[in-house]
């Protein structure tokens, strides 16, 4: 099956540093990447979804300043925390996905654990 | 926003009972899919209805959908200690255009199956 690689799976950073989070697709076109956030006991929450090629489309309440996306190719999408703070600590999981009906449901990365201290 | 909700919030249960999950909706599905996740990990896709399927099953599992009732629910059938996890339905409103697969997650059932 299809496969998205997401790295690091885990990172630990200090208050005001930068953290880039990396999805690849190893055997697809993701010509869509979304971007989830997941709290401690919470459900999912998309961020932003992105194309290839053109600007993130950021959900309502998410700053595009703090978390910038780019997506210049079919097979890499980088989500990177700015300026990251405590509260930013969350879980940071991508989802590529690619024309064509039965490709839609399964292309999850494995997901980034971002600890701020 | 979240589309979903779903009950129960946390079900508990001993070994060889059936758990059944149950996920509502607010607007109109392409399809409807639901995920596990173990303890904070990565998503596991366990199975997808499409708004024109009214049931479908895979092994133990068993998922149903009512459009009208906006609603679906998942079935574990002998559920095993090894299920252990949370639950998450989502929702794909639209099957086009550049917002393609969007899911969107309801705030999913914490199941724990006890030995």
């Amino acid at each position: 099956g299809a496969v998205v690689s997401q790295h690091p799976s885990r990172v630990i950073c200090k208050s005001g540093t930068s953290v880039k989070i990396e999805c690849r697709s190893l055997d697809f076109q993701a010509t869509t990447m979304f971007w989830y956030r997941q709290f401690p006991k919470q459900s999912l929450m998309l961020m932003a979804t992105s194309n290839e090629g053109s600007k993130a489309t950021y959900e309502q309440g998410v700053e595009k300043d703090k978390f910038l996306i780019n997506h210049a190719s079919l097979t890499l999408s980088t989500l990177t925390v700015t300026s990251a703070h405590p509260e930013d600590s969350s879980f940071y999981i991508c989802r590529g996905s690619s024309a064509g009906w039965l490709r839609a449901e399964a292309f999850f990365g494995q997901g980034t654990r971002l600890t701020v201290v | 926003s979240q589309q979903g909700e779903e009950d129960p919030q946390a079900l508990s249960i001993q070994e060889g009972e059936n758990a059944t999950m149950n996920c509502s909706y607010k607007t109109s599905i392409n399809n409807l899919q639901w995920y596990r996740q173990n303890s904070g990990r990565g998503l596991v896709h366990l199975i997808l209805i499409r708004s024109n399927e009214r049931e479908k099953h895979s092994g133990r599992l068993r998922v149903t959908l009512d459009t009208s009732k906006k609603s679906s629910s998942l079935l574990i059938t002998a559920s095993r200690a090894a299920d252990t996890a949370s639950y998450f339905c989502a929702t794909v409103i639209n099957a086009g255009g550049t917002s393609y697969g969007k899911l969107t997650f309801g705030q999913g059932t914490i199941l724990t199956v006890h030995p």
